[in-house]
This record gives structure tokens, sequence and C-alpha cells, in this order.
């Protein structure tokens, strides 16, 4: 059975930050590229990262490019997201994802639970 | 980016009856190998998100057959045949053609 674990997030002041991880299992890590994304309370869906199978590949949406890198362990199966001067518009639930298709285009197929990120003074 | 315009936004329907959702996108979602990357996902109250339909009209596993997606270049549909209370929840259409990729801002069905 597919299961993604997110873990890492809590509260953080403006400007610091928080590192994401998501354990990974059931599945074969190494051959599926992988993505974060975020939903702000009473919000709608947000794309932030994609991560290639070999990690060589990365993307970021716009306003975190700089400020976040995704990153990961194919031999502990494991996905990270560093997130760094962090705003209060970071403010979010953070799902790891497994992506589909070519750089996860058909999406994502399996979803962790969430792990909620707020930041605020 | 491309911007996806979901409509409606609220969708009450009689339990039974049929529902539909329009997508739209900004941009044509055709890729360059041919493909349309327009993909559908439900958020029931409380969960995590779920993946529906991908590439316009592939339903994923486990999906009841009385979802279906259709539409070609930059309109697209959701249509649910007989809504079931266990469809109550927000849709979202996302676009996997263009990066940063983008999702709708989510239609949502409650039952009337």
């Amino acid at each position: 059975e597919v299961q993604l674990v997110d873990s890492g997030g809590g509260l953080v002041q403006p400007g610091g930050s928080l590192r994401l991880s998501c354990a990974a299992s059931g599945f074969t890590f190494s051959n599926y590229g992988m993505d974060w994304v975020r939903q702000a309370p009473g919000k709608g869906l947000e794309w932030v990262s994609y991560i290639s199978y070999s990690g060589s590949v990365t993307y970021y949406t716009d306003s975190v490019k700089g400020r976040f890198t995704i990153s990961r362990d194919n031999a502990q199966n494991s996905l990270y997201l560093q997130m760094n001067s962090l705003r209060d518009e970071d403010t979010a639930v953070y799902y790891c994802a497994r992506g589909n298709g070519s750089y996860s285009r058909d999406g994502v197929d399996y979803w962790g639970q969430g792990t909620p990120v707020t930041v605020s003074s | 980016d491309v911007v996806m315009t979901q409509s409606p936004l609220s969708l009450p329907v009689t339990l039974g009856q049929p529902a539909s959702i329009s997508c739209r996108s900004g941009q044509s979602l055709v890729y360059s190998d041919g493909n349309t990357y327009l993909n559908w996902f439900q958020q029931r109250p409380g969960l995590s998100p779920r993946r529906l339909i991908y590439k316009v009209s592939n339903r994923d596993s486990g999906v009841p057959d009385r979802f279906s997606g259709s539409g070609s270049g930059t309109d697209f549909t959701l249509k649910i045949s007989r809504v079931e209370a266990e469809d109550v929840g927000v849709y979202y259409c996302m676009q996997g053609t263009h990066w940063p990729y983008t999702f709708g801002q989510g239609t949502k069905l409650e039952i009337k």
C-alpha cells in the first residue's frame, strides 16, 4: 500500500526556517518524481515544487524561488522541503505527493496527510 | 502563469441528479507531445485531495464510472451522472502542460 507521511510543520516567525519531511513506503520511491502542494487556510490548492526521480531536475513556483529547496534521499525513501525566509503568505497545509507521468504532468496520484505550517509573530 | 477558471464555484445538487463543472484555461493545454494535461481532483471535507481524472478523460482506478471528463484545447468539463452523498466536497481542475502547474479556484458541491 502506498503511504506518504508528512512531518515537520509548525509555528515559525516571519523570516524563520522550517524543514518539511515526507516518508514514503509501499512503492519504489526512486522511480517517481515527487511534488509539494500547499493549501492556505480556507483556500484552494497551489503547486509549490517538483523534483525528478533522480533529483537532477527541480521546479519551483515563482513565489518560493530562492527561498525553498526541494530535495530527496532515495536511499531513505524520503522527500524534503527546506523553507527559508518564511513569510505570512506561506502559511498553509503542505502536502507531499507522488507525481504521475513525465514531470508530474498527469498530476499526483497519492497524497500525504499534510503538515500545517503557520508563519506568525 | 496559466489561469484556470472554474464555474460554478458553488454547486447545490439533488441526490441522484447530474452535475457538471466547467474549467477554462487561459492558454491551450495541448502539449508538444500531443497530449492535453488537464486533470481533475476531489477534496472531501477534512481530507487530502484525490485525483479523479487525468489527461482530460482517463478515470483513476477506483473512481466510480459516474464521473467522466471531456473537453479539448481550453474548455473542459467534469460530469457526475448521478450525484451521491459521498460526492460532497470541492472539485479542482489542474493543468500540467505549462510550469508552474496551476489549479482552478475549486467548485464546492453540496447536496440540496
